[in-house]
């Protein structure tokens, strides 16, 4: 079992959708929680973090479910700029900054 | 404004043939790291450093070496290439501790293909 999983997509919806991801990690031990985003052929970039108590940046939303193990992302009126690979990514236990990269799920907004 | 630079973007090597690539960073970060990506696979993580002269192995180190003798430089070392090695590799930098949240900066990354 993979210590991120996540749903690879393509998750293909229109302009103005509503659209959630879901990640679900493996290890209890895990620290901090982020969402990175990868658009085609380029690096990745820190999207947001995940706070235990969720946290909201603009149009999106990031919820953390520490029982379940689970990581939500929500992006609400969704625009063609949006078309990317959004990876869900875990810092493992200590401060060495060791991340663990789920695959990345790809969202494809049409007009 | 330069962040982690990589080089080369591209490279083409034979079966055998061994290559450094580059990774440097200006912003005087303490942890370094190299990953590579393939898809299905996600990013994983093949070494990282915490600081100038140490180094460990992450996921998937077997193939390739690197070392830390600068704050700033970070190079990955493909001994002898092999097909399996063919991928997109990212280098990475971030400050460590708590207030720095661990985020990670990344090279515009570098494509290689062994034949």
């Amino acid at each position: 079992r993979k210590e991120v999983e996540q749903d690879p997509g393509p998750f293909n919806v229109p302009e103005g959708a509503t659209v959630a991801f879901n990640c679900t990690y493996s290890n209890s031990a895990s620290q901090s929680f982020f969402w990175y985003r990868q658009d085609c052929r380029k690096e990745p970039k820190l999207l947001m973090s995940v706070y235990s108590s969720g946290n909201e940046d603009g149009r999106f939303t990031a919820q953390l479910n520490r029982a379940s193990q689970y990581i939500s992302l929500l992006i609400r009126d969704s625009k063609l700029s949006d078309s990317a690979t959004y990876l869900c990514v875990v810092l493992s236990r200590g401060n060495t900054g060791k991340l663990i990269f789920g695959q990345g799920t790809t969202l494809q907004v049409k007009p | 404004n330069a962040g982690v630079t990589q080089t080369p973007k591209f490279q083409v090597l034979k079966t055998g043939q061994s290559m450094t690539l580059q990774c440097a960073q200006d912003m005087n970060h303490e942890y370094m790291s190299w990953y590579r990506q393939d898809p299905g696979m996600g990013l994983r993580l093949i070494h990282y450093s915490v600081g100038a002269g140490i180094t460990d192995q992450g996921e998937v180190p077997n193939g390739y070496n690197v070392s830390r003798s600068t704050t700033e430089d970070f190079p990955l070392r493909l001994l002898s290439a092999a097909p399996s090695q063919t991928s997109v590799y990212f280098c990475a930098s971030s400050q460590t501790g708590v207030a720095a949240k661990n985020i990670q900066y990344f090279g515009a990354g570098t494509r290689l293909s062994v034949l």
